[in-house]
């Protein structure tokens, strides 16, 4: 079976711009959460949504948003980028709220 | 008090060796435990669950101590391939989000011929 898949893999933006990334969860898996990591730091809980709601939020700002469509796949949005913004932004998805998470490669955003 | 700490390291060792990695967590009312491995560059991927009991799954070991809030790995026989970043990975009690994984700075171990 594939693992949960992501794109773009690499991605460089400006201050200012916008971004949408995406993530395609593991067959059969409903929930899906978005992490963001800086380096030489542990992954941070940004949102997890299920059967397209909503189901948590990070301390992140309004500036991030995200999706959840019908078929499970999700989008994760950032507006007004930083420089701060740079980061491994990783999707994992799961069968349930609280079930194992598996992570998908990631997205590597460069804000210059 | 940050929510999971670990030891950052890095830990050197040589090949064969046994080492320990290390971590706490400050609330008391977490319901699951992991450490997930990181490679360079990588995502982050389930090493295995802890439990209270302990869990052993080939050459390592994992502990959970609810009482003192401490939650260990232990390697045997360390391999090169061993050589990543540990992750120790505490899932809230609900009341949360309860999805949101709360992850270490992890401890970075590299294994020498």
């Amino acid at each position: 079976d594939a693992g949960v898949t992501q794109s773009p893999t690499h991605l460089i933006k400006t201050r200012g711009q916008q971004v949408t990334l995406r993530c395609s969860p593991i067959s059969g898996h409903k929930s899906v959460s978005w992490y963001q990591q800086v380096l030489g730091q542990g992954p941070q809980f940004i949102f997890q949504y299920y059967e397209k709601e909503e189901r948590g939020r990070g301390n992140f700002p309004d500036r991030f948003s995200a999706r959840q469509f019908p078929n499970y796949s999700s989008e994760l949005n950032v507006n007004a980028l930083l420089l701060g913004d740079s980061a491994l932004y990783l999707c994992a998805s799961s069968r349930g709220l609280s079930d194992t998470q598996y992570f998908g490669p990631g997205t590597r955003l460069t804000v210059l | 008090r940050k929510e999971v700490e670990q030891d950052p390291g890095p830990f050197n060792v040589p090949e064969g060796a046994t080492v320990a990695f290390n971590c706490t967590y400050s609330n008391s009312a977490s319901q699951s435990f992991f450490w997930y491995r990181q490679d360079c560059r990588k995502e982050p991927k389930l090493l295995m669950s802890v439990y209270s009991s302990g869990n052993e799954d080939g050459r390592f070991t994992a502990q959970l101590n609810r009482a003192s809030q401490y939650i260990s790995l232990l390697i045997r026989d360390s391999k090169l391939s061993d050589s990543a970043t540990y992750l120790c990975v505490v899932l809230p009690a609900y009341g949360g989000s309860q999805g949101n994984l709360i992850f270490g700075k992890g401890t970075k171990l590299s294994v020498k011929p």
